[in-house]
């Protein structure tokens, strides 16, 4: 159980167009889900928290209106990079956790995004 | 702040030998530790975890033990294979003022196992 999947695995994109990211809890409940970004050999960086019908929570220098973050229903997220630029190339994971004491977080795969 | 200093790699072993790869942390409050492995081109996968000082997490051979008194989560095997060349991240779960947790990762152990 607690398997987190994403789509697409990977995506090329034009710059100047937007690209949405899908991360969904198959077999479990995700009250909060997380979004990260990894870049090459470096670790992962948080960039919002999303809970359940609530409005996304950001960290400290992420652009609200340019990460979009949505978190409709309690098994999706969606993340829309919006106008996308060549330097928002990277590996964007997401995470959920399920409802309850756990702090455990269930990653998804991954999503590479490269805008060219 | 709360962060998470790993060793630096990349660690190069040859296979069976004993690997250890150390984690300290710095929190104000009372985290939960994680050892996470991520293969190559794939996302993190959670290898094991401990909650409250002395605790001991282990999964496929690995441990770490949470040391309140040195802060530290060191993550070790005793004889390692070609399989678990990965890049291993340790990370700690806090809670924040507001009420939510905060997740902070360390920048990631390489460890490349030779046959």
């Amino acid at each position: 159980g607690a398997v987190v999947s994403q789509h697409p695995s990977w995506v090329i994109c034009k710059s100047g167009t937007s690209v949405k990211i899908e991360c969904r809890s198959l077999d479990f409940q995700a009250t909060t889900m997380f979004w990260y970004r990894q870049f090459p050999k470096q670790s992962l960086m948080l960039m919002a928290t999303s809970n359940e019908g609530s409005k996304a929570t950001y960290e400290q220098g992420v652009e609200k209106d340019k990460f979009l973050i949505n978190h409709a229903s309690l098994t999706l997220s969606t993340l829309t990079v919006t106008s996308a630029h060549p330097e928002d190339s990277s590996f964007y994971i997401c995470s959920a956790r399920r409802s309850g004491p756990s702090r455990e977080q269930y990653f998804g795969p991954g999503t590479r995004l490269t805008v060219t | 702040g709360d962060s998470v200093t790993q060793m630096e790699g990349p660690v190069t072993l040859s296979e069976e030998a004993f690997l250890t790869i150390n984690c300290t942390y710095t929190a104000t409050g009372y985290p939960s530790l994680f050892w996470y492995v991520q293969y190559p081109g794939e996302g993190l996968q959670l290898l094991l975890k401990a909650t409250k000082a002395d605790d001991k997490g282990s999964n496929k051979g690995f441990e770490a033990t949470y040391r309140k008194e040195t802060t530290s989560f060191h993550l070790e095997k005793g004889s390692v294979q070609v399989s678990d060349s990965a890049v291993y991240f340790c990370a700690l779960s806090d809670l924040r003022t507001s009420g939510t947790y905060k997740y902070i990762f360390g920048t990631g152990t390489r460890l490349k196992v030779l046959a």
